[in-house]
């Protein structure tokens, strides 16, 4: 059983449309993350969400949005994409308690290519 | 604010021998977690090991183990009988209240 997933893994889109990348976790973790990674190989978080806190990372545009219909999803929804978001987008998840607390587990990542 | 600095943007290793990729991290709190992370060309994040920053005894997953400095802030992983397999990017993390990743470490594994 896939513990984190993505869709879609790749992802070709026109600059200026509209985007969407889902995430789920059947883990049963209660915090869910989106991470950018660039070219470089650099990973950046963008936001950490749980059912009561979203926490942005200031240094993300406001054409990225979260949204989490409920505690096993949490889709990334991007505005009017431009050529820097190219990128691959990781999703991950953890628990704050338990054995595993704090480890983060990764989805696949969707590779996202603006045109 | 907390970082996290991988000296060693490549490096390589022959099959069989040990290989030790660096780490330091710079953070003002007393509790907090360290992990390393692979990244083999199929682009999924796997955990290799980690450490929790109040245990002085340094974690070991099979021929992976670290050496935790907590005074130096200093968070090596050392690969022993590294296998082909290995090559990879190895991203070392701290977690307090957030996630923060070193820039990684290029590893290859040569036959």
């Amino acid at each position: 059983d896939t513990a984190v997933s993505q869709t879609p893994k790749y992802l070709v889109t026109q600059m200026g449309n509209d985007k969407s990348i889902k995430c789920e976790q059947n883990l049963g973790h209660d915090t869910m993350y989106w991470y950018k990674q660039d070219s470089k190989k650099f990973l950046k978080i963008m936001f950490s969400y749980n059912n009561k806190e979203l926490i942005i990372n200031e240094t993300v545009p406001n054409r990225f949005s979260p949204k989490s219909p409920d505690k096993a999803h949490l889709n990334l929804h991007i505005n009017s994409l431009e050529l820097g978001d190219s990128a691959v987008y990781f999703c991950a998840s953890s628990q704050k308690v338990g054995l595993n607390k704090n480890e983060q587990f990764f989805g696949p990542g969707t590779r996202l290519t603006v045109l | 604010a907390q970082t996290v600095t991988q000296s060693q943007p490549e490096m390589s290793v022959q099959e069989a021998e040990t290989v030790t990729l660096s780490c330091t991290y710079d953070t003002s709190e007393n509790n907090y977690y360290l992990f390393w992370y692979k990244q083999p060309p199929s682009r999924q994040m796997i955990l290799v090991i980690r450490q929790e920053a109040y245990k002085q005894q340094n974690a070991t997953e099979n021929r992976f183990s670290v050496n935790f400095q907590k005074a130096a802030k200093s968070f090596s992983l050392k690969i022993s009988d590294s296998q082909l397999g290995d090559t990879a990017m190895y991203f070392c993390a701290f977690m307090a209240n957030d996630m923060r990743f070193g820039a990684g470490t290029r590893l290859t594994v040569k036959p």
